[in-house]
């Protein structure tokens, strides 16, 4: 098993539409993120995790909301779907020093909102 | 806050030739610097990073990039390219220990050529 998974890999949903994608690992890691990819742009931090209680905004957090369910899940929610937020979406675990700053991505959501 | 230019979107290079990928940063305290590879329909993979010491880093698939504080640079490197190197090169940068937030550049894609 992958130590980020990401559910689902790929998902086309309508302009308005509520959805969730979904983020576990398996590293133990604290520290969880959420990115999306956009060509030419790279990648952009959404919300970002430290524990269970702590949840921060990214830079383009607007559009968007979390939920950290357990130090092992961090899900990512589009509350009404827009075209404009159509994009590849990362979800990374982060280890305080034993990795030394080491970062593990899943395998990534395509997105695309119609 | 901290900010990443890579300074070539595309480069083309023929197989067993050498490529360098070119990142800067901005950042007015110490930073911790990242390069990241993106296969196709994959996600992304720690190539090598700079935390501290030496200042010429030696990664995976034979990579190699050296810190620049002057220049503010931190510069992708490999010898002699292979067609399977072909894929999306992101160089990230955090600035603080404890904050472990990533920015990353907008990606070069690198295509080799037989």
């Amino acid at each position: 098993d992958a130590d980020v998974t990401q559910t689902p890999r790929n998902r086309i949903t309508k302009t308005g539409k509520r959805i969730m994608l979904e983020c576990s690992q398996t590293k133990g890691h604290d520290r969880m993120y959420w990115y999306r990819q956009d060509p030419g742009l790279g990648l952009r931090l959404i919300y970002y995790s430290f524990d269970v209680k702590d949840i921060n905004k990214g830079e383009i957090s607007d559009g968007y909301s979390v939920s950290r369910q357990a130090q092992a899940k961090f899900s990512l929610s589009l509350e009404s779907a827009i075209p404009n937020q159509t994009a590849l979406y990362f979800c990374a675990t982060s280890d305080e020093g034993t990795e030394g700053y080491g970062y593990t991505f899943g395998s990534g959501t395509r997105l695309t909102v119609v | 806050a901290q900010s990443v230019t890579q300074l070539d979107s595309q480069v083309p290079v023929f197989e067993e030739a050498p490529v360098e990928l070119r990142c800067n940063y901005s950042s007015s305290v110490s930073v911790y610097l990242f390069w990241y590879v993106q296969y196709p329909n994959q996600g992304l993979q720690l190539l090598l990073k700079y935390l501290s010491g030496s200042t010429l880093v030696k990664g995976i698939n034979g990579f190699e990039a050296e810190f620049n504080k002057s220049q503010t640079s931190f510069h992708l490197r490999k010898p002699s390219v292979h067609i399977s190197d072909t894929a999306e090169y992101f160089c990230a940068v955090t600035e603080e220990p404890n904050d472990y937030k990533l920015s990353f550049g907008a990606g070069t894609t690198v295509t080799v050529r037989a």
